[in-house]
């Protein structure tokens, strides 16, 4: 069972059209939500660490926030630059898994001017 | 430029080959954590050492090994190569207070 699930798997916008992408997670006590992005062909850069509910960080267009089962990324008026892959990623309260970071799937974005 | 620095940056190699990927993790960074992506799974979790020592396992193959240098940079080995494992493989980093995940630009590993 997957422990971190990401929608939609794809989302298509046009240039100023808000919208927000979800990242839910199943197990309790997570020790740190992350949102990365992710250029094709790139290695993943970090944007935003949630550590507990009703948190929320924003940068630019973009703005996380924090529930105790999921997160939102919200984009707000988005610019054809910020078309790239969106991971959310949790930390677990798991010895077996260390302090790894567990990604979802991710959400591909896209923006058209 | 993340800190983080994975070498080479691509690989084409036939099946049942050997390889060696390198990581040089960002200064003062104990953790170093390896990562396969291919298109159908994301990025999945193989292993994780801390000043030279394994620390988890994730997903990782008995086929695939790692290890942590004293100079913390550290290699993924992948022997016995199937098509399968055809992927982008990454590297990231983290301080001790965990805050923070570097990633590299990973190695595109082609197995033909």
């Amino acid at each position: 069972e997957d422990q971190v699930t990401q929608s939609p798997e794809a989302l298509r916008l046009q240039e100023g059209e808000s919208s927000s992408l979800n990242c839910s997670y199943t197990v309790s006590g997570l020790r740190g939500l992350f949102w990365y992005r992710q250029d094709p062909g790139k290695g993943p850069e970090f944007l935003f660490t949630l550590y507990s509910a009703g948190e929320e960080k924003e940068k630019e267009r973009l703005k996380a926030t924090l529930t105790k089962k999921e997160s939102f990324l919200h984009i707000t008026a988005p610019k054809p630059e910020d078309s790239a892959t969106y991971l959310c990623a949790v930390r677990f309260p798991f010895l077996q898994a260390g302090t790894a970071l567990i990604f979802g799937k991710g959400t591909t974005l896209s923006v058209s001017s | 430029d993340s800190g983080v620095t994975q070498t080479p940056k691509h690989l084409i190699t036939a099946t049942g080959q050997r390889v060696t990927l390198r990581c040089s993790p960002r200064s003062g960074d104990l953790s170093v954590y390896w990562y396969q992506q291919s298109l159908d799974q994301g990025l999945q979790f193989l292993i994780q050492y801390y000043n030279g020592e394994e620390r988890a396992k994730g997903n990782i193959l008995e086929r695939f090994s790692a290890q942590q240098f004293p100079d913390l940079h550290s290699e993924l080995n992948l022997s016995s190569l199937e098509l399968g494992d055809s992927a982008l493989y990454f590297c990231a980093s983290s301080d001790t207070s965990n805050y923070g995940y570097t990633f590299g630009s990973g190695t595109r590993l082609t197995v033909v």
